[in-house]
């Protein structure tokens, strides 16, 4: 059972564009969210949060907008640059055991920025 | 500061054989996990660990796979024996504290089991 899913696997934007990667849930116990973005060979790298409590979190030229009615979030890149190019994962957090917050992580979108 | 190490980069054995993988996390971090991901798939939680006790292994199958972090920092995740079926990237990563949602992961160790 896929509680977190992202129903693009790819994506393709023209530099200086928006980026705009989605994200859909089922599990309304998640109280957390989080984007990691993985270029190829290394490991995930953390880029942007935020919390149930909150309906957007913006960082630079990254937003995340939440949608908890549609069980829905999504990652707004602006603009759009060649060093974007690599797979978007988004994960969900649930307090699972104790303080013990477990991720569930989507199966990612590849994003391509052309130059 | 370093970031997680992990080791080796790539294995390759045949079903049946047994592999450990390393994992060192950056220092001060007290919570140590171990996901694996399968080609196509999202990391998967297979351990948790805070400090050297297992925290979650709810998703870790204990037939086979082991994994310990003895004095709270270095971890060690085992298979034994493999099944085609593991062959995937084992992702280590950790954090400041539990709770704490910001994984710093490692680059992984790719599994190819024949």
């Amino acid at each position: 059972d896929q509680q977190v899913k992202q129903n693009s696997p790819s994506l393709s934007v023209q530099e200086g564009r928006i980026s705009i990667l989605n994200c859909d849930y089922t599990n309304s116990m998640f109280d957390y969210f989080l984007w990691y973005k993985k270029y190829p060979a290394e490991g995930p790298t953390f880029l942007i949060s935020i919390s149930s409590i909150k309906d957007k979190n913006e960082d630079g030229r990254f937003t995340v907008f939440l949608n908890k009615s549609a069980k829905h979030l999504s990652l707004h890149i602006v603009p759009s640059q060649p060093g974007d190019s690599a797979v978007y994962f988004c994960a969900a957090g649930l307090i699972s055991s104790g303080s013990a917050r477990q991720l569930t992580f989507g199966s990612g979108t590849q994003l391509t920025v052309l130059p | 500061e370093a970031g997680v190490a992990q080791s080796p980069r790539y294995k390759i054995i045949e079903k049946r054989q047994s592999v450990a993988f390393w994992c060192n996390p950056i220092s001060g971090h007290a919570t140590l996990y171990w996901y694996q991901q399968i080609l196509g798939q999202g990391p998967k939680l297979l351990i948790q660990f805070q400090n050297n006790g297992v925290v979650d292994d709810s998703q870790l199958p204990k037939d086979r796979f082991s994994a310990e972090r003895l004095k709270g920092v270095d971890s060690t995740l085992k298979i034994q024996p493999a099944k085609l079926e593991d062959s995937a990237v084992y992702l280590c990563a950790s954090s400041r504290r539990q709770g704490n949602e910001k994984l710093f992961f490692g680059s992984g160790t790719q599994l190819s089991v024949l």
